[in-house]
């Protein structure tokens, strides 16, 4: 079975802080994605990456980034976390198929709370 | 992007079918429509995935019509455990990668 795998479940920063969200996967699939998710708004897709050290914005970046230096390993980093960053991160992975999209893969999530 | 429609809710009992439609006016030539389930504290699963007509598979129907503008994913004979919020998503694979965009689902809850 595919496996990703997210380092922290849960985690709690304050304003102003680095925070580093590790998410790895053992199926050596070529995208990976990060999103967010708040209630009622369904997930929100933060970045993606499509291949090692390729990076593409999703719709909602702003006071994030990322990094892939590893096929297996993407990692989204707050560079200066605030409060309304609070919220669910859900890494995927996947494979790119010829037509269609491949099958999303996700971590079990970190919770992350910004005090 | 394509985006979807879902209604926000809906309430089943158990052993009943379900079906949940999806609205998806601007879809592209090129787009797949996928459907996933999601459970309190997890991640999101895949449950199907189509492109025209009926797909089947053991868990759920997708009934896709001629002009692809909506399509209704259907549990046949729901549990207890089918209560999760359903999503679904439209897009295609490119070079250079791809956007997958969930809007905001639809939970079921089912009763007994």
């Amino acid at each position: 079975d595919v496996k990703v795998t997210q380092s922290s479940r849960y985690l709690v920063k304050r304003t102003g802080e680095k925070v580093f969200l590790e998410c790895v996967q053992d199926m050596d699939h070529e995208n990976m994605f990060w999103y967010r998710q708040d209630p009622g708004l369904g997930l929100r897709l933060i970045y993606f990456s499509y291949d090692v050290k390729m990076k593409e914005k999703g719709d909602i970046p702003e006071g994030y980034s990322v990094s892939r230096e590893k096929k297996e390993r993407f990692s989204l980093i707050l560079e200066s976390a605030s409060t309304n960053q609070t919220s669910m991160y859900l890494c995927a992975s996947s494979l790119t198929e010829r037509g269609g999209t491949g099958e999303l893969f996700f971590g079990e999530g970190s919770r992350l709370t910004v005090l | 992007l394509a985006k979807t429609t879902q209604p926000i809710s809906m309430d089943s009992y158990e052993g009943q079918e379900v079906n949940i439609t999806c609205s998806h006016n601007n879809i592209a030539t090129n787009d797949y429509i996928t459907w996933y389930q999601q459970f309190p504290s997890q991640g999101p699963r895949f449950i199907i995935q189509g492109y025209k007509t009926k797909v089947t598979n053991e868990v759920a129907s997708l009934f896709i019509p001629a002009d692809r503008k909506s399509s209704t994913l259907s549990l046949p004979r729901v549990s207890l455990s089918d209560t999760a919020v359903y999503y679904c998503l439209v897009g295609a694979s490119g070079t250079g990668g791809f956007k997958t965009i969930f809007g905001a689902g639809t939970r079921l809850f089912v009763k007994a």
